[in-house]
C-alpha cells in the first residue's frame, strides 16, 4: 500500500531553535515530493523535490531528497513563533497520483 | 487511524456534464475541504464546511457547488463540467479548532473534461 509517513507528529521548540521535520514516503513510481506549511485553510507551497541530494533552500527552510533512503527532510533554522503551524509533505507518484502525510504540528514558543 | 476516502481516482467528462465527486470521512471530523491542485498553483480552496449543511466559499468557488447533509460525507458539484475544470481535487478533513487541526487528505480524484 502506498503511504507517507510524517515524524515528529507534534513538536514544540523555542525561538532560535533548528528542527528538522521528517517524510518517508513508499509509493510506486515515485515522481517528487513537495512539503506544504498550513497555518489557517489551504496550505502554502514550500518545496518540490526530483533529485536525491540537491538541496532547496528558501530563507531560513531548506530540504532535501534522499531517493535511495526513501525520505526527505525539512529544516527550519532560527525559528520564530510565526514558523508555528502544520508541516505537510505529500508524494507524487504514477501518473498523477498523490498522497499526503498526517502531517508535524510545530509550535514555536517565544 | 483516520481514513478519508474519495469516490473515484479518476473520472473523465464531457463538457456540460454535471459532475459529483464525493467524499466520505470516518473519525467524526467537523471540518470537511476541498481543494483543487494544479501544477504551479499548488493546493487552493474551493469550498470548506464547519458542520452539517453549512459551507464557505474558499478561494476559488466559482463554477462549483457543494452539499454536507450529513457529517461523515462532503459533496463537490460541477454544474455544468468545463474543460479548465480539469484538475485533481483533493478532499480533506480536521477535527474543529482554530483551522491549526491537521487535516487529512484523501487520496484525490483526478478530473478530466474533455
Amino acid at each position: 500500500e502506498d503511504k507517507v509517513v510524517q515524524s515528529p507528529l507534534s513538536l514544540v521548540v523555542h525561538e532560535g531553535d533548528t528542527v528538522t521535520l521528517n517524510c518517508s514516503y513508499e509509493v510506486t513510481n515515485f515522481r517528487s515530493l513537495l512539503w506544504y506549511k498550513q497555518e489557517k485553510k489551504a496550505p502554502t507551497f514550500l518545496f518540490m523535490l526530483t533529485s536525491s541530494g540537491i538541496e532547496k533552500k528558501s530563507g531560513r527552510l531548506s530540504s532535501i531528497l534522499d531517493k535511495k533512503e526513501l525520505f526527505s527532510i525539512l529544516n527550519i533554522t532560527a525559528t520564530q513563533t510565526g514558523d508555528s503551524a502544520v508541516y505537510l509533505c505529500a508524494a507524487t507518484y504514477n501518473n498523477n497520483d498523490m498522497r499526503f502525510g498526517a502531517g508535524t504540528r510545530l509550535t514555536v514558543k517565544p | 487511524d483516520v481514513k478519508v476516502t474519495q469516490s473515484s481516482r479518476y473520472l473523465v467528462k464531457r463538457t456540460g456534464e454535471k459532475v459529483f465527486l464525493e467524499c466520505v470521512q470516518d473519525m467524526d471530523h467537523e471540518n470537511m475541504f476541498w481543494y483543487r491542485q494544479d501544477p504551479g498553483l499548488g493546493l487552493r480552496l474551493i469550498y470548506f464546511s464547519y458542520d452539517v449543511k453549512m459551507k464557505e466559499k474558499g478561494d476559488i468557488p466559482e463554477g462549483y457547488s457543494v452539499s454536507r447533509e450529513k457529517k461523515e460525507r462532503f459533496s463537490l458539484i460541477l454544474e455544468s463540467a468545463s474543460t479548465n475544470q480539469t484538475s485533481m481535487y483533493l478532499c480533506a478533513s480536521s477535527s474543529a479548532g482554530n483551522h491549526q487541526e491537521t487535516q487529512y487528505f484523501g487520496p484525490g480524484t483526478r478530473l478530466l473534461v474533455l
